[in-house]
C-alpha cells in the first residue's frame, strides 16, 4: 500500500481567511514532505520533514505554515495567502529521506 | 543533484511501445535515476528507478547507459491512460548527503493516440 491521503480536494479562501492542508499516510514513512505546483509547472519543493522535525525550508514565506504532530500527520496552515498562491499542494512521504518519495493526490488550492 | 534533459513532448501510437529519453551526462557514481509520471491534476505517481543496471517492473523498463549520461524508460504497450507528462529526476542515494529533495525538470508530455 503506497498511499497518501489529503484533504480537502480543493479549497477556495480569501485573502483574509486562515485554512489548514491535511495529508496523511500510514505506511510507516519516517520523512513528509510538501511541494507546490503552479499550473504547467513542475512541482516545486516547499518544506521537509525527518522524524517529524523540520529539515528544509526552501525559503517559503511565513504566511505557510508547516506542522507535523505525528509521524502519519502533516499540516500546512495558511494565513493571509495572496491570488498568486493559487496552485496545486501536494504532499510526499517516505520511508527515509533517501527513500522513494510517494505522492498524495493534492489539493487545489484557489485564493481570491 | 544532476540535472536532467528531456524532449518537450513526444507522441506514441496506442499498443506501440513509447520509448522516452534522459539526458543526465553529469550524473555521479553515487545517483539513482528516477521516473515520475504527472496525469492531468493528478499527484506526481512512482514509476520506477535505478542505479546502474536495467530495471523492469510491472509497469516499465529502464535502460541505462553504460557510462550512465543517458537513460530510457519503456512503457511497453502504450495505452490512451498513459497520456501524462513524464518526470526524469537524478538524486543522491542514501548516506549521500540525501536531503530527500525531488527536483523535477519540465519533463516530457506524451501523447498517447488512438
Amino acid at each position: 500500500d503506497t498511499e497518501v491521503t489529503q484533504t480537502p480536494k480543493h479549497l477556495v479562501m480569501g485573502m483574509t481567511n486562515k485554512k489548514s492542508l491535511k495529508c496523511e499516510q500510514h505506511m510507516g514513512h519516517r520523512a513528509m514532505y510538501w511541494y507546490k505546483q503552479k499550473a504547467k509547472k513542475p512541482p516545486e519543493l516547499m518544506f521537509v520533514y525527518s522524524y517529524e522535525k523540520l529539515s528544509i525550508n526552501e525559503s517559503v514565506p511565513s504566511r505557510f505554515s508547516p506542522e507535523c504532530p505525528n509521524s502519519s500527520l502533516l499540516n500546512l496552515h495558511l494565513h493571509a495567502l495572496q491570488p498568486e498562491d493559487s496552485a496545486l499542494y501536494l504532499c510526499a512521504s517516505s520511508h527515509q529521506l533517501e527513500d522513494t518519495q510517494y505522492f498524495g493526490p493534492g489539493t487545489r488550492l484557489t485564493v481570491l | 543533484d544532476a540535472k536532467t534533459t528531456q524532449p518537450t513532448s513526444m507522441d506514441c501510437a496506442e499498443g506501440r511501445a513509447a520509448n522516452l529519453p534522459c539526458n543526465h551526462s553529469t550524473i555521479s557514481g553515487n545517483e539513482y535515476v528516477y521516473w515520475y509520471r504527472q496525469i492531468h491534476s493528478q499527484g506526481p505517481q512512482y514509476i520506477i528507478h535505478g542505479l546502474k543496471n536495467n530495471e523492469t517492473n510491472e509497469m516499465a523498463s529502464l535502460i541505462i547507459t553504460e557510462d550512465r549520461k543517458s537513460s530510457t524508460l519503456i512503457l511497453p504497450h502504450a495505452t490512451l491512460r498513459d497520456t501524462a507528462v513524464y518526470y526524469c529526476i537524478v538524486r543522491a542515494a542514501g548516506g549521500s548527503g540525501n536531503t530527500g529533495k525531488l527536483i523535477f525538470g519540465q519533463g516530457t508530455t506524451l501523447q498517447v493516440k488512438p
